[in-house]
């Protein structure tokens, strides 16, 4: 089993629609939760941090974690073309480290 | 505010050789960690440094060291390098461990 598992892409929105990203993890222990997004040939950019159940709301963006199912996902409302890009879950784990997804590729059609 | 900056940005090596990668964190942050991503993967963890000691490690052979500075910068070191080594190699700091990172723009590494 993979530590990280996220929804497998690519996935395509048309402009102006809700894009809804997935990931599940296998350590029950984690306590924080962070979403980066990497556009193709660059490095990751931290968007969201998440720590507590339920939602968390910056803008566009709203995570949701549910430790109990061990899942924790990404919605962007009003979706862009610039949000094009790969979007990676990241669990901070009870041994000290970052599990990285493989990550999902977004893409918005205008 | 100087965010993390990572040298060199390209390289390229043959097999068998030994590279040091060099990592300045952002002011303010203590935490270091470095990735090696493989094209179309996630970063994957290879080890961090908090206060100039080893506090974590991923599964990476033992040829894959690193040190942090009394400044908080870091160096990756790799030796006796395999083909399978050449990534992008992806350096990031956070005020402590376990809070959110910031990544420099990385090491693009070749091997022949």
């Amino acid at each position: 089993q993979k530590e990280v598992e996220q929804n497998s892409g690519p996935l395509s929105v048309p402009e102006g629609a809700i894009a809804s990203l997935n990931c599940t993890y296998s350590d029950r222990g984690s306590q924080s939760f962070f979403w980066y997004r990497q556009y193709s040939g660059k490095s990751p950019e931290l968007i969201m941090s998440i720590y507590s159940n339920g939602d968390k709301e910056d803008g566009r963006f709203t995570a949701q974690l549910n430790k109990a199912s061990q899942y924790v996902s990404l919605l962007i409302r009003d979706s862009q073309p610039s949000d094009s890009a790969t979007y990676l879950c990241a669990p901070f784990n009870t041994g000290n480290q970052f599990y990285f997804g493989t990550g999902t590729s977004l893409t918005v059609i205008p | 505010e100087t965010g993390v900056t990572q040298s060199p940005t390209h390289l390229i090596k043959t097999r068998g050789q030994q590279v040091t990668l060099r990592c300045s964190s952002q002011s303010g942050h203590n935490t270091v960690s470095w990735y090696q991503q493989a094209l179309g993967q996630g970063p994957q963890f290879i080890f961090q440094y908090y206060r100039e000691e080893e506090n974590g490690r991923g599964n990476f052979p033992p040829r894959f060291s690193g040190l942090q500075f009394p400044n908080y910068s870091s160096e990756l070191n790799v030796n006796a390098l395999e083909l399978d080594d050449s990534a992008l190699y992806l350096c990031a700091s956070s005020v402590g461990v376990g809070q959110p990172q910031h990544f420099g723009d990385g090491t693009r590494l070749s091997i022949l």
